[in-house]
């Protein structure tokens, strides 16, 4: 099944900075989406991304479907940002049989 | 507009026992999906539910199985529990299937002991 690896696995920041977040992925997808994990273990929906760039607030992605990567970008970090990210992706040749296939995540905190 | 909601927050069972969860979709989707979220790694894919089938299945044992209700909602059945069930349960809806936008629940934290 595809592959999903995202980098850094673990980020410690300053209110106020900002980081990228990346994802790359073995196959051509049909689906890919961002997803932050608050702490109480909520999965919120960022972006529904499998190729393109898209912008919501201080956030925005960018998936370039050729090079089999995806970005995510978060700009003047807030503490509430906290949580760890994860990546999730769909091969396109799959017939869906695998669902989702989500990376280990990459866990952000930001500190005051 | 509710979203994804699931029952029970917690559970407690012993190993050997049967356990049943539950899952209501969003509004207006007909689509399920369960996943399993042990702690520290990502979530992952046990099946998916439409038109009340089980239409994709991801590496799981015949322990684990589903169910779908005519109003879409879902429930998600493991016997013969093992230590190793204890995870966190994840439900997710979405309009239609294959490379749509999931919606997730807050999930149910099961514990064997």
């Amino acid at each position: 099944g595809i592959q999903v690896e995202q980098s850094p696995p673990d980020l410690i920041l300053q209110e106020g900075a900002n980081s990228t977040l990346r994802c790359n992925f073995s196959d051509s997808v049909n689906n890919l989406q961002w997803f932050h994990q608050n702490p109480w273990g909520q999965l919120i929906n960022l972006f529904y991304i499998p190729s393109g760039t898209k912008q919501n607030g201080r956030l925005s992605a960018t998936t370039v479907a050729t090079e089999r990567y995806s970005l995510l970008y978060i700009s003047s970090s807030q503490t509430t940002d906290s949580g760890v990210y994860f990546c999730a992706a769909q091969s396109l040749f799959g017939g869906g049989a695998d669902g989702l296939t989500f990376g280990k995540g990459t866990h952000l905190i930001i500190q005051p | 507009d509710a979203g994804v909601t699931q029952s029970p927050t917690h559970l407690i069972k012993t190993r050997g026992q049967q356990v049943t969860l539950r899952c209501s979709p969003k509004s207006g989707h007909d689509t399920v999906s369960w996943y399993q979220q042990a702690l520290g790694q990502g979530p992952q894919f046990i099946f998916q539910y439409y038109e009340e089938e089980e239409r994709q299945r991801g590496n799981f044992p015949d322990r684990f199985s589903g169910h779908q209700f005519p109003n879409y909602s879902s429930e998600l059945n493991v016997n013969a529990l093992l230590l190793g069930d204890s995870a966190l349960y994840l439900c997710a809806s979405s309009l239609g299937t294959g490379g749509r936008k999931l919606f997730f629940g807050s999930g149910t934290q099961l514990s064997v002991l």
